[in-house]
């Protein structure tokens, strides 16, 4: 499977915009890019996913680098309910390979007020 | 749209006795994963299910955990016999299915196993 790098933790301030960096250098061009967060004492829920092109939702961003190799979570304004484990996980499409969803150990966001 | 449902929520056990964990998907949902979750770490995927077929199992510890999924809906994990490592959070996650460009999995609650 191919691999994700992210920070062990990183900090941010309430109401700021924070940027959760993930590098995949060896992604595939059939991997989607997928993020998941897990609240504390919760499981991992859908964030957002791309594959080439930066994608916005309600709740957050996500951006592609051009040669896919990394992507960037971006929560525009950190509320401290965004307090969580990111995770960025690379996953196949079509579904070929079963273990499609592998988590690594993911960035701790750590949201000041 | 009700979400996953896991049950029980907590259990505690001795090590050596067995416990069973359940699972009840979304409603539709072809997909669906066991993980555990160790105490600061990532889920690892246990066994992952096509409706009522394995798709892979290549993690699960087949000498004391074992798995089903009958008619493709709901499922139960079983471990016999824990031991103190088996500590973990169990989460079971369902998604619509292999092939499908909508692959979100949604995940419920888990279960918190503690083996004393």
């Amino acid at each position: 499977d191919a691999k994700t790098t992210q920070p062990n933790s990183m900090e941010s301030n309430e109401e700021e915009p924070v940027h959760l960096p993930c590098n995949h250098s060896t992604i595939s061009g059939t991997d989607y890019i997928h993020w998941y967060r897990q609240l504390p004492s919760q499981g991992p829920e859908y964030v957002i996913h791309g594959l080439t092109s930066n994608v916005n939702n309600r709740m957050a961003s996500l951006a592609i680098a051009e040669d896919r190799k990394s992507s960037t979570l971006i929560l525009h304004r950190a509320t401290l309910r965004d307090a969580a484990v990111y995770y960025c996980i690379l996953r196949p499409y079509p579904s070929g390979s079963a273990r499609q969803l592998t988590f690594g150990s993911g960035t701790q966001l750590t949201v000041l007020p | 749209e009700a979400g996953v449902a896991q049950s029980p929520r907590y259990k505690i056990i001795e090590k050596r006795q067995s416990v069973a964990f359940w699972c009840n998907p979304i409603s539709g949902h072809a997909t669906l994963y066991w993980y555990q979750q160790i105490l600061g770490q990532g889920p690892k995927l246990l066994i992952q299910f096509q409706n009522n077929g394995v798709v892979d199992d290549s993690q699960l510890p087949k000498d004391r955990f074992s798995a089903e999924r009958l008619k493709g809906v709901d499922s139960t994990l079983k471990i016999q016999p824990a031991k103190l490592e088996d500590s973990a959070v169990y989460l079971c996650a369902s998604s619509r299915g292999k092939g499908t460009l909508n692959t979100e999995a949604f995940f419920g609650q888990g279960t918190r196993l503690t083996v004393v």
